[in-house]
C-alpha cells in the first residue's frame, strides 16, 4: 500500500463550513494526488504536487486547494463546501518502479455535504 | 469527451467463464494500468503495461499501442472477482486518466 493513510475516513459537514483533508506517505514520494470518484464518472484530478511547496491544477480544481508544506503531507481544503462536493476522495502517489510510474492509492474519504 | 473508454460497464457471469474487459484510449501515453476496487472501495494496482502482455495468475492484460486498445481477461472466474475494475492511462506528462470502471460480478 505504499504507506499511504488518509484522514479522516469519514466525515459530514454542512454546507458553507471549511474542511480539510490530510494525505501522509511514509516513503517519500515526490508526486502525489488527490482524486474525487462519484457514480457515473471515472476518478477525476483535483490537483497533484510534484515537490513541496509545488502544485498544479488538475480536471476538476474548482472549489479547492491544496497544500503541501512537507514530502509526507498534502493536504486538500474546501474553503466552503457545498452539495456538490459530497464525493469519496482518494489521495495517491507515483512510484518509479521499473523505469515506470505506479500509482498506489490511499484508502479513501468519504465526505458527505448537507 | 472521455479520454479512456471501457466496456462494457457492467458484466455478469457464471463461476468459470472466461472474461474479457476492453479499454480503449484517446491520448499518447506511457503507460497503461488496469486496478481492481472492491466494494469498500479500496483501489489495487493489477497491472502496469507499456507493451504486450502480461500475467499473473488467472488475469492477462494486452494492450495494442498501435490500436490504443488494451484488454483484461479473467480466466475461471470466481465470485472473488466480482469488483469493479478500472483501466488508467498515464501520459507523458504524468497526469492520470481514467476509465469509469467495469463492474464485474460472477455468480456461483
Amino acid at each position: 500500500d505504499a504507506g499511504i493513510t488518509q484522514s479522516p475516513r469519514h466525515k459530514v459537514t454542512e454546507t458553507g463550513t471549511p474542511v480539510t483533508l490530510r494525505c501522509h506517505q511514509t516513503e517519500n514520494h515526490r508526486y502525489m494526488y488527490w482524486y474525487r470518484q462519484d457514480p457515473g464518472h471515472g476518478l477525476r484530478l483535483i490537483h497533484y504536487s510534484y515537490g513541496v511547496k509545488d502544485t498544479d491544477k488538475g480536471e476538476v480544481s474548482d472549489g479547492y486547494s491544496v497544500s503541501r508544506s512537507k514530502t509526507e503531507d498534502f493536504l486538500l481544503t474546501l474553503e466552503s463546501a457545498t452539495s456538490s462536493q459530497t464525493s469519496v476522495y482518494f489521495c495517491a502517489i507515483s512510484a518509479q518502479l521499473d523505469g515506470a510510474s505506479e500509482q498506489y492509492f490511499g484508502p479513501g474519504t468519504r465526505l458527505t455535504v448537507t | 469527451k472521455n479520454e479512456v473508454e471501457q466496456s462494457p460497464q457492467n458484466l455478469t457471469a457464471q463461476e468459470g467463464e472466461f472474461i474479457t474487459i476492453n479499454c480503449s484510449y484517446s491520448v499518447g501515453i506511457s503507460a497503461l494500468h488496469w486496478l481492481q476496487q472492491h466494494p469498500g472501495g479500496g483501489i489495487v494496482s493489477l497491472f502496469m503495461l507499456s507493451s504486450g502482455k502480461k500475467k499473473h495468475g488467472r488475469l492477462i492484460a494486452t494492450i495494442n499501442i498501435q490500436e490504443k486498445h488494451s484488454s483484461l481477461h479473467i480466466t475461471a472466474s470466481h465470485p472473488r472477482d466480482s469488483a469493479v475494475y478500472i483501466c488508467a492511462v498515464r501520459t507523458t506528462g504524468n497526469q492520470f486518466y481514467f476509465g469509469t470502471g467495469t463492474s464485474l460480478t460472477v455468480i456461483p
